[in-house]
């Protein structure tokens, strides 16, 4: 068990649904991550945050929205989505600059 | 050229073999370098981190060349259990980032 949990484990929605994936971790960290990974592609980061702030955004479109509202809590809104969408969405925690991540289970969405 | 490039295999191999994984990387500045696996359908796991020195953990030995920017990853005595996708993984400094190569997909049979 890695300590970083996310919720829902599976999600089907269409295009003009929004629904939000949670993580959460109890690891204590200060770093949380939104990553999209794609049948036979490297994992893409989307979203960093340190400590509650958002670090960086790696050109994602607005369709995806994080929220971080405390160091264990991290949001990933989603609307008007694309089938090109479709994909596992990770979390992931670390303690600082460096350091490793440790990955939840992820979220496998599609998207009609 | 990408930022971590690894061989997408697949490496087939019987129980018992020896096999090498090998990574480059582009950014001569990156300061923390990892290995993950990752099983079928699931989330990655950190396998070990990779210190200049070289390091050992059990069956596995990871390398590091800063020298030529290459990463390496020995597994001795394969077991079916090591079949998975070994991911190359480099921190390049800066807002805790990781950037994570395509993953080399190892099966191991008997």
């Amino acid at each position: 068990e890695t300590g970083v949990t996310q919720t829902p484990r599976h999600l089907v929605m269409g295009m003009t649904n929004k629904k939000s994936l949670k993580c959460e971790q109890h690891l204590g960290h200060n770093a949380m991550y939104w990553y999209k990974q794609s049948a036979k592609k490297p994992l893409e980061l989307m979203f960093v945050y340190s400590l509650e702030e958002r670090v960086e955004n790696n050109s994602v479109p607005s369709r995806f929205s994080p929220e971080c509202p405390n160091s264990s809590h991290l949001f990933l809104h989603l609307h008007t989505l694309q089938p090109e969408d479709s994909a596992l969405y990770l979390c992931a925690s670390s303690p600082g600059d460096g350091n490793e991540q440790f990955f939840g289970p992820g979220t496998r969405l599609t998207v009609l | 050229r990408k930022e971590v490039e690894q061989d997408p295999g697949p490496f087939n191999v019987p129980e018992g073999a020896t096999v090498a994984f090998n990574c480059t990387y582009s950014n001569s500045a990156s300061q923390s370098f990892f290995w993950y696996r990752q099983d079928c359908r699931k989330e990655p796991k950190l396998l070990m981190s990779v210190y200049s020195s070289g390091n050992e953990d059990g069956r596995f030995t990871a390398q590091l060349n800063r020298a030529s920017q290459y990463i390496s990853l020995l597994i001795r005595d394969s077991k079916l259990s090591d079949s998975a996708t070994y991911l190359c993984v480099v921190a390049p400094g800066g807002y805790n980032k990781l950037i994570f190569g395509a993953g080399t997909r190892l099966a191991v049979h008997p």
